[in-house]
């Protein structure tokens, strides 16, 4: 069984620009998280899905993150305009409804500069 | 809310020694989930091995096993049997509300180090 995916895996801009992160779960998995884990942290949520809306997006900064996810399975996490302190991995996971195991893609290293 | 707690930044174990990382919780549920996850220089999170609060028996899987003390509330991850790639940051993390589907709250971690 395919994991998660996720891309790209690197990812380096200057501030104020904008990136896009893709997540692909694993297949049937009907709830998503993105969290941001910033160096010598654990990682935080960001926004949690299930199928194709939003149960959890408190932790969101809306000023310049969003999220989506069409379909209720690929999903995409764009910032704009980036800033310095948005430098950290970005991680997706993927879980059955009402299973509390929750399965990670490999993550995206953004540094912006 | 949630919160994790792990005392220790880093460890030393020697190749096929047993060791402890610590993990201590604090949560005003009455279900809830901790989990275990290992997360190499690559950076993917791997999951290692999960407790329910109502499950009577430490959980095992292979070499990992959780010292789970409800009433301390303590979850350790024991490593038996070292090995060289178990060299990565350790991350314990829970889930309340007794749902499945709730988030996980993740403690800073404990970087491992096995030496041959």
């Amino acid at each position: 069984e395919a994991g998660v995916a996720q891309s790209p895996r690197y990812k380096i801009i200057e501030k104020r620009q904008s990136v896009a992160f893709w997540c692909n779960p694993i297949s049937g998995h009907a709830t998503l998280y993105w969290y941001q884990q910033i160096l010598g942290q654990g990682p935080k949520l960001l926004i949690q899905f299930q199928n194709n809306g939003v149960v959890d997006d408190s932790q969101l900064p809306k000023d310049r993150f969003s999220a989506e996810r069409l379909k209720g399975v690929d999903s995409t996490l764009k910032i704009q305009p980036a800033k310095l302190e948005d430098s950290a991995v970005y991680l997706c996971a993927s879980s059955l409804i009402g299973q509390g195991t929750q399965y990670f893609g490999p993550g995206t290293r953004l540094l912006v500069l | 809310a949630q919160k994790i707690t792990q005392t220790q930044p880093g460890m030393f174990v020697q190749e096929k020694e047993a060791v402890t990382l610590d993990c201590t919780y604090d949560t005003s549920d009455q279900s809830y989930g901790l989990f275990w996850y290992k997360q190499p220089s690559s950076g993917e999170m791997i999951f290692l091995i999960y407790q329910g609060s109502y499950d009577e028996q430490n959980a095992t899987e292979g070499r990992y096993s959780l010292n789970f003390q409800k009433a301390r509330k303590s979850a350790n991850l024991v490593i038996s049997a070292s090995q060289l790639g178990d060299s990565a940051m350790y991350f314990c993390a829970m889930r309340g509300d007794g749902s499945g589907n709730t988030p996980l709250v993740f403690g800073k971690g404990t970087r491992l180090s096995v030496i041959a």
